[in-house]
């Protein structure tokens, strides 16, 4: 079985800032995916980032990044140059082998981050 | 616009009574997924169907169960048998059930009991 583990529950940064939003993984599987979701106050979860384990570069996507140290087990989410829409929940989640031919997402249980003017 | 609709966007049940909440996706999507939300929580996956006329239970499905006769549909329905209801709802669609598919979801649906 897969596990996140989000230990902020809520963060506070100001506008222009950087942040970095934690999140630690367990998998016993060699293949697997990690992704990150933002949820807005409207509940609808938006896709933010991937990374694959076995990708050496850190993904980024226009202002967010993904800090992958594969040996600490760790996928934290780095946002450069905060706005206030980022306020929002942003959830963590494995996607790894669960049987049947299929790879199912397990999800963290989220950080509040509230960006500050 | 392709994208994922879900109706209704609030929803109320009566005790014993049996609500089914609705998913329509125009992704040409393969898989798709019923998630429940609660407060302060993740997401926890209740079914998932990798292709029409089949599906899978997650790992909350006792109290609810789903059908997926088109591709494009993919309605949950919560049973009286699920006695605590009282969630945020979301599906969701990825092209195929693959390792690096991120999946796309839905607006949801708040369910709460009268």
């Amino acid at each position: 079985a897969q596990k996140i583990t989000q230990t902020q529950p809520g963060m506070f940064v100001q506008e222009k800032e950087a942040v970095t939003l934690d999140c630690t993984y367990d998998t016993s599987d060699q293949s697997y995916g990690l992704f990150w979701y933002k949820q807005p106050s409207s509940g609808e979860m938006i896709f933010l980032i991937y990374q694959g384990s076995y990708d050496e570069q850190n993904a980024t996507e226009g202002r967010d990044s993904l800090n992958f140290q594969k040996a600490r087990k760790s996928a934290n989410l780095v946002i450069s140059a905060s706005q206030l829409g980022d306020s929002a929940m942003y959830f963590c989640a494995i996607r790894a082998y669960s049987g049947a031919g299929s790879y199912q997402l397990t999800f963290g249980k989220g950080t509040k981050l509230s960006v500050i003017p | 616009d392709g994208g994922i609709t879900q109706s209704p966007k609030y929803l109320f049940r009566k005790e014993g009574q049996n609500v089914t909440l609705s998913c329509e996706q125009n992704l040409n999507h393969d898989a798709m997924y019923w998630y429940r939300q609660d407060p302060g929580q993740g997401l926890r996956l209740i079914y998932y169907s990798q292709i029409v006329n089949d599906f899978q239970k997650g790992d909350i499905a006792e109290g609810y169960s789903v059908s997926r006769e088109k591709k494009e549909s993919f309605p949950l329905t919560v049973t009286s048998a699920q006695k605590n209801p009282t969630a945020f709802y979301l599906c969701a669609s990825s092209p195929g059930t693959g390792l690096n598919q991120p999946q796309h979801f839905g607006d949801g649906t708040r369910l709460s009991i009268l």
